[in-house]
């Protein structure tokens, strides 16, 4: 049973460029998380969505930052001109918003390096 | 002032101890609290969960909840090298709320 894909696994790229990060939740889910974990700040959530439809973008940095679900199995995250300070891992989690409690699982992240 | 307030670690001890892990949160409309586990370059997997107060066993783990004091444990017996890995606490409202983590606990066992 497959689990959450994320791609790419790692990505480098330099200062101003476009990063495109992608998800593949879980089939059968219907919310979709993002996160970016961080050594000085954890595990932050920066968007999800119920249903495709975004809920809360609170936790998104800043404009530079887009998040899109065209359909139940794909989300990407876009950042725009990309910065050092985006270096992180950022990590995608789905689940199934049923019963009395959901379980995230996640991906096995994407490392993003600015240069 | 974080919601939820966990040491970084790490936390060293040998093969065959136990680990004790805490969290403590400033939120009292917290009700669902887990533990999650991650290993070196890979996402958090869910270890245990609770819904309230009260404490949970699976084998050799247990997660403890006190609500009144607003601090969550997690207690690995017999701990084994493959233990080794950063172990984050969550914690939520409500079954559709947004999940608040914890920083995380390195956890390191010496065989």
């Amino acid at each position: 049973d497959a689990g959450v894909i994320q791609s790419p696994r790692h990505e480098v790229t330099e200062m101003g460029q476009e990063v495109t990060l992608r998800c593949k939740p879980i089939s059968g889910h219907n919310s979709l998380f993002w996160y970016r974990q961080t050594m000085m700040r954890g595990l932050e959530l920066l968007i999800y969505f119920n249903n495709n439809v975004p809920i809360d973008d609170s936790g998104m940095p800043e404009d530079r930052f887009s998040a899109k679900m065209p359909n139940a199995s794909f989300s990407t995250l876009k950042i725009q001109p990309s910065e050092p300070r985006d270096s992180a891992v950022y990590f995608c989690a789905s689940s199934l918003a049923s019963g009395r409690f959901r379980e995230l699982f996640f991906g096995e992240g994407s490392r993003l390096t600015v240069l | 002032q974080k919601e939820v307030e966990q040491d970084p670690g790490p936390l060293s001890v040998p093969e065959g101890a136990i680990v004790s892990l805490n969290c403590t949160y400033s939120n009292s409309a917290f009700q669902y609290f887990m533990w999650y586990r991650q290993y070196s370059r890979k996402g958090p997997e869910l270890l245990m969960y609770t819904y309230s107060s009260g404490n949970k066993e699976d084998g050799r783990f247990t997660a403890q909840v006190d609500k009144s004091s607003k601090y969550i444990s997690l207690f690995i017996r017999d701990s084994q090298p493959s233990d080794s890995a950063t172990y984050l606490c969550a914690m939520r409202h409500d079954s559709w709320g947004k999940f608040q983590f914890g920083a995380g606990t390195q956890v390191v066992v010496t065989p």
